[in-house]
């Protein structure tokens, strides 16, 4: 059974990069073809996909997001990882990180959820 | 991007009617779409992907039907744990991926 867990600062300055990590349990990163994602939800708002990488390192982005974001993995720690760079209010959410079935990318495994608010 | 538009915005029934909750794409996404249940506090979970597949340990009173750019999610007797916010997912034209705005499904 997965379990994913997101960490990290639960607050950031204005114009400094977000970053969070997603450690996964039960399963190796490197196992199956999944796609290992980030999903935010600002509060009380909808669900927004942001990105995610397989495992061999191969990223797709929000076009949203993209001139910002990075999504990076981590073999050893069995963790992926995320950078949203310039932050601004308007990146306040909880950020999931959540498994999708390579190729058909719905998601049946999430973690709790980290909200980050970005604020000085 | 497809854009996907769930109506109504909030749903009030009572235990034990039937709830229907509509999703609409902006283009037709074939049978590429999930349904997701989430509740005050929690993470999203899966409750329908490709249009009508109910995932593991979904209750049978939970049923999708529709394909193209038309989709339902049936609640066939709402139950005290059904009352929830649902959200809509495309899975066919991507990047990027993409949700709808949610229904809310309230005791009346």
């Amino acid at each position: 059974q997965v379990q994913l867990q997101e960490s990290g600062p639960r607050l950031v300055q204005p114009s400094q990069t977000l970053s969070l990590t997603c450690t996964v349990s039960g399963v190796s990163i490197n196992s199956g073809a999944f796609y290992w994602t980030w999903i935010r939800q600002p509060p009380g708002k909808g669900l927004e996909w942001t990105g995610h990488i397989w495992r061999s390192g191969t990223t797709s982005y929000n076009p949203s997001l993209t001139s910002r974001i990075s999504i990076s993995i981590d073999r050893s720690k069995n963790q992926f990882s995320l950078d949203l760079s310039s932050v601004t209010a308007a990146d306040t959410a909880i950020y999931y990180c959540a498994r999708a079935i390579f190729g058909i990318p719905y998601f049946n495994s999430w973690g709790q959820g980290t909200l980050v608010t970005v604020s000085s | 991007e497809i854009v996907m538009t769930q109506s109504p915005a909030t749903l009030s029934a009572s235990p034990g009617e039937r709830a229907t909750l509509s999703c609409r794409a902006s283009q037709s996404v074939n049978s590429n779409l999930a349904w997701y249940q989430q509740k005050p506090g929690q993470a999203p979970r899966l409750l329908i992907y490709s249009a009508s597949t109910r995932a593991i340990g979904v209750p049978a009173r939970f049923s999708g039907t529709g394909s193209g750019t038309e989709f339902t999610l049936t609640i066939s007797s709402l139950q005290s744990e059904d009352f929830a916010l649902y959200y809509c997912q495309q899975f066919n034209h991507w990047p990027p991926l993409t949700f709808g705005g949610g229904t809310k499904v309230e005791i009346k």
